[in-house]
């Protein structure tokens, strides 16, 4: 079975800071893809970034930063200069791969970090 | 190109009512997930429909059902309504060609059970 596990709940900065959410996922996959999504109050999830197993380069988009590390099953997220915007609550994801059919794989998601930016 | 909508934006309902919640999917999309979001939780997954037929269900009772259009819009049944129901309802179109499963989600239907 597959497991997410984020063990921030609420983590509270002020802008400018530099903030890192923690995610550590199980699978017996060989193959799997990683997201972060984005919950903002409207409460609709905004993508944000896939990786998938093989790729363990880590990824800068931005004041976005991915750190995956397949050794610890973790797949850190950093964002560097906090905004008041970017105040949300932060999923981890994790899928099997793509089927061969095409259809998307289910999606099991982590509890969620309440990010808080403030002045 | 249009986003996946959800209907209703809100729902209040009392116990042992029946609903039903509507997706219509991202144009090109043919196949809908839908994640059931208790407050504070994560989405977890009820169901998925492709072409019409229920492709891969979570652990879910029988009371949640669904069906799937040929427009491809699908509703989210749920029979017997229990407070545990209450949750924002996500749904998630997909198209069925390889798209490393970008799945794009709708802004979600609250449902309150009283």
């Amino acid at each position: 079975a597959q497991k997410v596990t984020q063990a921030q709940t609420e983590i509270s900065v002020v802008e400018k800071e530099d903030v890192t959410l923690d995610c550590v996922y199980e699978t017996r996959d060989t193959t799997y893809y990683l997201f972060w999504y984005k919950q903002p109050p409207s409460g609709e999830l905004v993508f944000l970034i896939r990786r998938n197993s093989f790729d363990e380069q880590n990824e800068i988009s931005g004041r976005y930063s991915w750190n995956f590390q397949k050794s610890t099953s973790s797949f850190n997220f950093t964002i560097t200069a906090s905004q008041v915007v970017d105040s949300a609550v932060y999923f981890c994801a994790l899928s099997e791969a793509e089927r061969y059919t095409g259809t998307a794989s289910k999606l099991t998601f982590g509890t969620g970090t309440r990010l808080q930016v403030t002045l | 190109e249009t986003g996946v909508t959800q209907s209703p934006t809100h729902l209040i309902k009392t116990r042992g009512q029946q609903v039903t919640l509507r997706c219509s999917s991202q144009s090109g999309h043919n196949t809908v997930s839908w994640y059931q979001q208790a407050l504070g939780q994560g989405p977890q997954f009820i169901f998925q429909y492709y072409r019409e037929e229920e492709n891969g269900r979570g652990n879910f009772p029988p009371r949640f059902s669904g069906l799937q259009f040929p427009n491809y819009s699908s509703e989210l049944n749920v029979n017997a309504l229990e407070l545990d129901d209450s949750a924002l309802y996500l749904c998630a179109s997909s198209p069925d060609y390889l798209s490393y499963n970008e799945q794009f989600f709708g802004p979600g239907t609250r449902l309150t059970v009283l």
